[in-house]
């Protein structure tokens, strides 16, 4: 099915450890996202690429990087994970930026992340 | 302040009631979004919208730019519908809300 497809869905990482959530869409947006959810607020920018080539900060990429490796791919990797990145963290796309196009945007199915 | 504020928090009712969700903004916008998250966690995009109304299925949303409001409808509600409702505003960049907990009692 066509979408946004997020890995892995659960991880469990100890504090100091680094990983990658890797995000895919096959619709040919331009424009991606990643965005995390933490009880009681409302889900939160970390980084977007708004094209493929560029990337910008969001709200809060402190202890964040990412890579738009193609039109598909937009990753998002913790460096030195800590307790604060407890998360849900979900990828985006959309048609253009600023969720732009005929259906707004898309969202994968979630990465809960657990740091410990 | 939040930029954008939904109300209720949460909301229970009884199958075949009518549902509102409400949403108020602060901020200029170019549009808004409303989204459903599933009890699974999976986001799905409802509506985008930037004046008047739009209808799909038993689900209508309304926007009012002058008030800064805009409103999310569920008629004939059914516990298939229980789900946190979210909102979010395209400023400069996309604010959200904190989400509508709705659940649907059969």
């Amino acid at each position: 099915n066509a979408g946004v497809t997020q890995t892995p869905k659960f991880q469990v990482l100890k504090t100091g450890q680094s990983m990658t959530l890797q995000c895919a869409q096959d619709m040919n947006h331009n424009s991606m996202y990643w965005y995390r959810q933490d009880p009681g607020m409302g889900l939160r920018l970390i980084y977007y690429s708004a094209s493929e080539g560029t990337t910008d900060k969001g709200e809060v990429p402190n202890g964040y990087n990412v890579s738009r490796l193609n039109k598909r791919e937009f990753s998002l990797r913790l460096e030195s994970a800590a307790p604060s990145q407890t998360s849900v963290y979900f990828c985006a796309s959309s048609e253009a930026a600023g969720g732009r196009g005929s259906y707004g945007y898309t969202f994968g199915s979630g990465t809960r992340l657990t740091v410990v | 302040k939040n930029e954008v504020e939904q109300s209720p928090q949460n909301l229970t009712a009884q199958e075949g009631e009518f549902i509102t969700i409400n949403c108020s903004y602060s901020v200029g916008i170019s549009a808004l979004h409303w989204l459903q998250q599933h009890p699974g966690g999976g986001i799905v995009s409802l509506f985008m919208l930037s004046s008047g109304k739009k209808k799909h299925g038993r689900l209508i949303a309304t926007i009012n730019i002058q008030e800064k409001h805009s409103s999310l409808h569920i008629t004939a509600s059914h516990p298939r519908d229980s789900a946190v409702y979210i909102c979010a505003v395209r400023a400069q960049k996309l604010v959200f809300g904190q989400g509508t907990r709705l659940t649907i009692n059969p």
